[in-house]
């Protein structure tokens, strides 16, 4: 197994432009979910997925859309992006909602900056 | 949400052993005690949890306080690999997210 896959690694953006951070995960979780970390801080929530076809705002949903392709992808976008938005992304998935041990598996980041 | 308080930072020598404090004062009586660990330039890993009664896995221990008000992650025996930073976060039961706070870094030197 892969685990949580996400790409691409590092990206560069010019304020203004789009992307589209993909991730995916093959371990047939139910609950995916974005987080970004900025230097020196804990992870913040920007969405997840509890489950295929639904998605819920966290704590700074600002910014960012969000699409449940499927069971295994979910996908992070930047309509427009701002020097504010740079960040490390992390994608993570859970097998699913309701108990409390449940682990989250984190992918390795997309380190993303915005000139 | 139910804050934690942990050190900024914590030194160690490998082989030795380290605890790692936490302290959640505010907890409420469905709170999990959950410990993730983030590698340098990776993403967090899961190390252990509880709810009220001491925890070990093959990572750790964790010792949680009678009254639950704080909690311990024990690395019986550090090593390099384990230097990273520490996040104890407070679960609630069924609640999606987690809410992470700056942790605590941890050093090993050998």
């Amino acid at each position: 197994n892969a685990g949580v896959t996400q790409t691409p690694k590092f990206q560069v953006l010019k304020t203004g432009q789009s992307m589209t951070l993909q991730c995916a995960q093959d371990m047939n979780h139910n609950s995916m979910y974005w987080y970004r970390q900025d230097p020196g801080m804990g992870l913040r929530l920007i969405y997840y997925s509890a489950s295929e076809g639904t998605t819920d705002k966290g704590e700074v949903p600002n910014g960012y859309n969000v699409s449940r392709l499927n069971k295994r992808e979910f996908s992070l976008r930047l309509e427009s992006a701002a020097p504010s938005q740079t960040s490390v992304y992390f994608c993570a998935s859970r097998i699913q909602e309701g108990g409390p041990f449940e682990t989250q598996y984190f992918g390795p980041g997309t380190r993303l900056l915005v000139l | 949400d139910a804050k934690t308080t942990q050190p900024n930072s914590m030194e160690s020598n490998e082989e030795e052993p380290v605890h790692l404090p936490c302290n959640h004062s505010t907890i409420s009586g469905t709170d999990y005690i959950h410990w993730y660990r983030q590698l340098p330039s990776q993403g967090p890993e899961y190390v252990i949890h509880g709810l009220t009664s001491n925890v070990n896995n093959r990572m750790a221990s964790l010792a949680i306080a009678e009254d639950r008000k704080s909690s311990t992650l024990i690395l019986h025996r550090a090593t390099l690999r384990d230097a990273a930073v520490y996040y104890c976060i407070l679960r609630p039961t069924g609640f999606q997210k987690l809410v992470f706070g700056t942790g605590t870094r941890l050093l090993v030197s050998p």
